[in-house]
């Protein structure tokens, strides 16, 4: 959706490195969260955020951080606990105060060289 | 949560109506069905969502059983762009962030 910024697109991560996947939305959402998607498979959820300076481990959240410092903003680092960090990574935001829609930003692929 | 379980893969001829079946046995009075789907590559894209009773959009129509343990989401007229996967997700009408659960989907392949 045009309201959620992802980026870079492609992302190239060199073993022993620590990433910086940005995630920034501009539809005043209260929660956001990160899902990491492998070739074939399912969105598996790994960390989530309902206000700023306030977020949650989802399924996966092994070798990853996050932080919320500014409603608008959550971006999510992979550091070099993750042995396979390769994969598809997708941010997506939502309203709270209602029965709102999940909004998906379009994605970082993610490899490792 | 409730846990939902779809068919892997379906086919569906182009022009046909798509009918993609979702179970969802364990869900419970206050929880939702939501429908989205990815096409390759993309970020999910919502399609629709009901409580009890049946639902139409510009895009599809949600079939709820009374029960409501299982649902159906019908693509009328489908053409080849409605080639992706599509996932069935329950969650609860609360405030809060939730933890959304995506389960593997079906992936639907339109064929001319």
């Amino acid at each position: 959706d045009g309201g959620i910024t992802q980026s870079p697109k492609y992302l190239f991560r060199k073993e022993g490195q620590n990433v910086t996947l940005s995630c920034e939305q501009n539809l005043n959402h209260d929660a956001m969260y990160w899902y990491r998607q492998d070739p074939g498979q399912g969105l598996r959820l790994i960390y989530y955020s309902q206000i700023v300076n306030d977020f949650q481990k989802g399924d996966i959240a092994e070798g990853y951080s996050v932080s919320r410092e500014k409603k608008e903003s959550f971006p999510l680092t992979v550091t070099s606990a993750q042995k396979n960090p390769t994969a598809f990574y997708l941010c997506a935001s939502r309203r709270t105060e209602s029965n709102e829609k999940l909004c998906f930003g379009s994605g970082t692929q993610l490899s490792v060289v | 949560d409730a846990k939902t379980t779809q068919p892997t893969s379906m086919d569906c001829a182009e022009g046909r109506a798509a009918n993609l079946p979702c179970n969802h046995s364990t869900i419970s009075g206050n929880e939702y069905v939501y429908w989205y789907r990815q096409i390759h590559s993309q970020g999910p894209q919502y399609i629709i969502h009901g409580l009890k009773n049946n639902e139409t959009n510009e895009m599809a129509s949600l079939i709820i059983t009374e029960d409501r343990k299982s649902s159906t989401l019908i693509l009328p007229h489908a053409t080849l762009r409605d080639t992706a996967v599509y996932y069935c997700i329950v969650r609860f009408h609360l405030q809060g962030a939730q933890k959304l659960v995506f389960g593997q989907g079906t992936r639907l392949t339109i064929n001319p």
